[in-house]
């Protein structure tokens, strides 16, 4: 089974600042690795994903991740943030077979960015 | 991408009715459909698997007499919440599972 730590519930920052929302992963298998973001009362929006190949992936919105594999880590950056980057950010992960699967989410990250 | 669409985005009930949620997708073929929940301030907890042509697999604590899912068609899963309480609450989301993870927009449920 997958599971998911995301390790900040919150996260207040400074426009312009840059952030990291730290993301931990727990997978006996293989997993792609995603990052959505939910507005409020909206429905999910992917950020990026990693299914292969470069572990730095890069994203909408100026968001970018990595990959680390020896630390079953995929924690997301952006140099400079703003104030509509607002909103709860959501961590999640599924096995690789082929096919449909199913995510495994993470509790998420409330990202406030502050004037 | 894949676009995915749901209806209704929004329904209010009284205690005790069903509600119907449509989950559609536009432009490919969907022989998998994810049904996710989540409550206010939580996180989407995977409620069941919907198989076209087949039963849907439930979660663990999952009444599958109270959430019956039909996938009739390869571009329509339908999720009905029978008997709707207030603790049924929710945002339902559905997902065809597809490798790009592409989400209709939710259903917000609010059950008075």
């Amino acid at each position: 089974a997958q599971s998911v730590t995301q390790l900040d519930s919150q996260v207040p920052v400074f426009e312009e600042a840059p952030v990291e929302l730290r993301c931990n992963y727990s997978s006996s298998v293989s997993v792609y690795l995603f990052w959505y973001v939910q507005y409020p009362n909206q429905g999910l929006q992917l950020l990026l994903k990693y299914l292969s190949g470069s572990t730095l992936v890069k994203g909408i919105n100026g968001f970018e991740a990595e990959f680390n594999k020896s630390q079953t880590s995929f924690h997301l950056r952006k140099p400079s943030v703003h104030i509509s980057d607002t909103a709860e950010y959501f961590c999640a992960v599924s096995r690789t077979q082929g096919g449909s699967e199913k995510l495994v989410f993470g509790k998420g990250t409330k990202l406030t960015v502050n004037p | 991408g894949a676009v995915v669409s749901q209806h209704p985005s929004w329904v209010i009930c009284k205690s005790g009715t069903s509600v119907k949620i449509e989950c559609r997708s536009l432009d490919f073929q969907a022989t998998t459909m994810f049904w996710y929940r989540q409550f206010p301030k939580q996180s989407l907890m995977l409620m069941a698997t919907s198989n076209e042509g087949s039963k849907a697999t439930y979660e663990q604590g999952v009444e599958k007499d109270k959430f019956l899912i039909n996938h009739a068609s390869l571009t329509l899963s339908t999720l009905t919440v029978t008997s709707a309480h207030p603790e049924d609450s929710s945002f339902y989301i559905c997902d065809p599972g597809q490798e790009t993870q592409y989400f209709g927009p939710g259903t917000r449920l609010l059950v008075l």
